[in-house]
């Protein structure tokens, strides 16, 4: 049983510049929720997808976007790149929006 | 939204000793997870715990959501145990605490 995939595993950016991670969640579930995590914190929600629209968004800018498909991946976009943005990127699925998070390895995102 | 407050912030422990970390939250949640970050960054579940006992192993935890709060225990403790722990909270969205970064001596 496939847990929570996320692509890719590492990146670097320059700043300015776009970057879009993917995410494909656990068998079964149908719910995405996007997370921020800056070295030495915890996990900052950035924004939820379900049934294909955002359903939360946390306290992040407009440069953060989303989308899930109809097969309930989901990617997360980030515009205009910012030094600040530099992060380990996580991603989790849960089957509906009040059950367990099961959460990808994640994307660290590098931007110089 | 939801605050969720961890402590200790940092705990150093000799092998074989036992530990317990508390989780406070703000509010009523829908659910409740521990997990510990391994060093590559994977959140590894522990826990799925919105209210009552659980134990798996060496770990434990308990949930008290009338009075806003969790604990997790962990006895005999390794160096394999070492990590961040992290409590999350589920209200309209999963809302994490700062951890506990745990550090377990041979």
């Amino acid at each position: 049983d496939a847990g929570v995939t996320q692509s890719p595993t590492h990146l670097i950016k320059t700043r300015g510049q776009q970057v879009t991670l993917r995410c494909s969640p656990k068998s079964g579930h149908d719910t995405v929720s996007w997370y921020q995590q800056a070295l030495g914190q915890g996990p900052q929600f950035i924004f939820q997808y379900y049934e294909e629209e955002e359903r939360q968004r946390g306290n992040f800018p407009d440069r953060f976007s989303g989308h899930q498909f109809p097969n309930y991946s989901s990617e997360l976009n980030v515009n205009a790149l910012l030094l600040g943005d530099s992060a380990l990127y996580l991603c989790a699925s849960s089957s509906g929006v009040h059950y367990g998070y099961t959460f990808g390895s994640g994307t660290r995102l590098t931007v110089v | 939204g939801i605050q969720v407050e961890q402590s200790p912030p940092d705990l150093i422990l000799q092998e074989g000793a036992n530990s317990t970390l508390r989780c406070n939250f703000s509010d009523s949640v829908n659910n409740l997870q521990w997990f510990h970050q391994n060093p590559w960054g994977q959140l590894i579940n522990l826990f799925y715990i919105p209210s009552g006992t659980k134990q798996n192993g060496r770990l434990s935890a308990t949930t008290v959501a009338t009075e806003r709060y969790s604990l997790l225990y962990i006895s005999s403790s390794q160096t394999t145990d070492s990590g961040v722990y992290f409590c999350a909270v589920l209200g309209n969205d999963m809302r994490f605490g700062a951890g506990t970064r745990l550090t377990v001596k041979p």
